[in-house]
């Protein structure tokens, strides 16, 4: 099973502020997505990277690919309460994806 | 475009008794449809997936089973419900395999 490890489990931050959270891996991925999830709701796919060292931007959100397509990280500039959700990386495995723990984020007025 | 439907949203159940949801999908032919469960908010455990009709894979051995009657109809059933069977079931689909996945609004399970 290719694990992925995401950091940190948590996080609570005022609005305005930046944020980074983490997905890692000892397994390379042929793809890797991230998806957000609202309490009581199904998760929602934000975007999909391929290629090592891309780097996509959504609005405010910014993820990048490691190089060696182990690893990816989502940068949330300025975040807003709107922003708030379950955070999960998930890479391709077989027949399925494997889905990380995910970073649960809590933005404050 | 395509849309995804569970049913219910919400059940429960007592120990023992059966189960069974349903998630179809609109507006694609042929998808992949997945069964996952989530526990209190965190990670997705991957149940079942399909690839066609009547073709169902395991991915943890349980209590549960799922059937895939037809092209865009995924079914989770149980005969006898355990209280670790409680949790949020989410349905997906999607066009390639371990690729980009489509979820429904879930269905939260309590078995008491």
């Amino acid at each position: 099973t290719q694990l992925l490890e995401q950091s940190p489990q948590f996080l609570s931050i005022q609005e305005g502020e930046n944020l980074t959270v983490y997905c890692n891996s000892s397994s390379v991925f042929s793809s890797l997505q991230w998806y957000r999830q609202e309490p009581g709701e199904g998760p929602v796919l934000l975007v999909t990277v391929v290629t090592g060292g891309e780097v996509k931007k959504l609005k405010r959100l910014t993820f990048q690919f490691g190089d060696a397509r182990k690893d990816s990280s989502l940068h949330i500039t300025a975040a807003q309460p709107g922003d708030t959700g379950l955070y999960l990386c998930a890479g391709g495995a077989g027949y399925a994806l494997n889905f990380g723990k995910g970073t649960s984020l809590l933005v404050t007025p | 475009s395509q849309t995804i439907h569970q049913w219910p949203a919400t059940l429960v159940q007592p120990v023992g008794s059966p189960l069974s949801l349903e998630c179809t999908v609109e507006g694609t032919s042929n998808p992949n449809l997945y069964w996952y469960r989530q526990a209190a908010g965190r990670g997705l455990q991957l149940l079942f997936y399909s690839v066609g009709i009547g073709q169902i894979s395991s991915e943890v051995p349980q209590n549960l089973s799922a059937s895939r009657p037809q092209d865009r109809q995924f079914i989770l059933s149980s005969k006898k419900l355990l209280l670790s069977d409680s949790g949020f079931y989410l349905c997906a689909w999607s066009v390639a395999t371990a690729y980009e996945q489509y979820f429904g609004p879930g269905t939260r399970l309590t078995v008491t």
